[in-house]
Parts: C-alpha cells; structure tokens; sequence
C-alpha cells in the first residue's frame, strides 16, 4: 500500500508560525488533502492541493510538490485553538483516500 | 449546512456480540465510507460504496460487513465483535466525480469491546 509519513508531534508557541510537512508515494497521484481534527472530534477539511505550488486560505497554507512527493501545511499567527491534529491524506487514482498517522500540534501561551 | 451523524458517540459491547454501527447523511452524496481510527495508525478505510447497494472493501474489511440500502444510509456490522475491534469509527461521504471532492466526517463512535 502507499505509506503516507508525518511527525507524530510537533509543539509551537502562540503568535509563531509552524510547517508540518508530509511525503507520500507518487505512483498514482490524484490530489492531497489537509484535515484538522480536534481531540474527540471529527475531522474537518482545510486545503486541497492537485497541482504544484502554494494554496493559502487565511492563517492556513498548503504545499505541494508533486514530483517530489511533498506537501506541507503552514500555520501562522498560532493560536490555542489551533492545538489539535492534522492528517494528511492522498488520493490515488482507481483508490480512495490514504491517510497518514496525524501530526498532533500543541500550541502553548 | 452539512451533515453527517452516526447514531452513537459511545457504545460498550461484549465479545460475541453482533454490532450496528449506523451512519447518516442529509448531502445527497454518492460515496460514503467507514473508517477506523487507532493511535498511531491514522484512519484506515474499513468498507465504501458508491452507490446504494453497491459496496467496495477497503484496507482492512476482515470481520465487517456493511450496508447500503439507501443513499443517506450507510451501515456497519461487526458481526462477531472481537476485543481488537475496539476503537474509534468514523463515518465519512463526499460528492461521486472526476474531481477528489473532500469527505466530510461524522463525529465518531467510540466502541469498546469487553
């Protein structure tokens, strides 16, 4: 199967900015997606990424690198509430969606 | 507003016992899915289906079944919970099309199997 790899966990004060990155398996690519999942919760969609370069959505930015297999979530101006997890998933093309094991963040004051 | 609820946020359940997980959906979506989710391991993809009646295995369907009877239902069966069944289930759908729509998830159910 394809292995899709992300720190386990990651910790950064608030107001500072945090890159959590992903590489996946390139055979097959169909698209990327970012999730946050807070504790108990389910997980909500931030970004999709299909083609190479930067999608910014407020705070929140993704990165993809297709032929590197690459991707990265950029937070900035950290905030408390932003503490929770964040799962990269991938498509692939005739498979539904891989996910890897979560970054869990902890934003501390 | 979307949404996707699963008919329970905690179940306790004994070894043996056969166990439906229901999962409901008010988006007219084509997929739906059913995940688990353990530490360390991310969600695996248990059973999808596309379409009512239709049903697809996914990363690890061993002692599952499910059921699409129709479209904004989707179920799962353990038919014989076993203690390593215990964990936390997710129910997920998203629009059927060329494009990788994102899935939009239910807020989990935690079963425990005694």
């Amino acid at each position: 199967g394809q292995n899709i790899d992300q720190p386990t966990e990651m910790t950064a004060t608030e107001g500072a900015i945090v890159q959590i990155n992903c590489t996946y398996q390139t055979s097959g690519f169909n698209g990327l997606f970012w999730y946050q999942q807070h504790a108990g919760e389910a997980p909500t969609f931030l970004s999709y990424n299909v083609l190479d370069g930067l999608e910014e959505k407020g705070r929140f930015s993704s990165f993809l690198s297709r032929s590197k297999g690459y991707s990265y979530l950029l937070l900035k101006e950290l905030q408390m509430k932003d503490s929770a997890s964040y799962l990269c998933a991938v498509r692939y093309y005739g498979q539904n969606f891989v996910f890897g094991p979560g970054t869990r963040l902890s934003v501390l004051p | 507003d979307v949404k996707v609820t699963q008919s329970s946020r905690y179940l306790v359940k004994r070894t043996g016992e056969k166990v439906f997980l229901e999962c409901v959906q008010d988006m007219d979506h084509e997929n739906m899915f059913w995940y688990r989710q353990d530490p360390g391991l991310g969600l695996r993809l248990i059973y999808f289906s596309y379409d009512v009646k239709m049903k697809e295995k996914g990363d690890i369907p061993e002692g599952y079944s499910v059921s699409r009877e129709k479209k904004e239902r989707f179920s799962l069966i353990l038919e014989s919970a076993s203690t390593n069944q215990t964990s936390m289930y997710l129910c997920a759908s998203s629009l059927l099309g060329g494009r990788s729509y994102e899935q939009y998830f239910g807020p989990g159910t935690r079963l425990t199997v005694t």
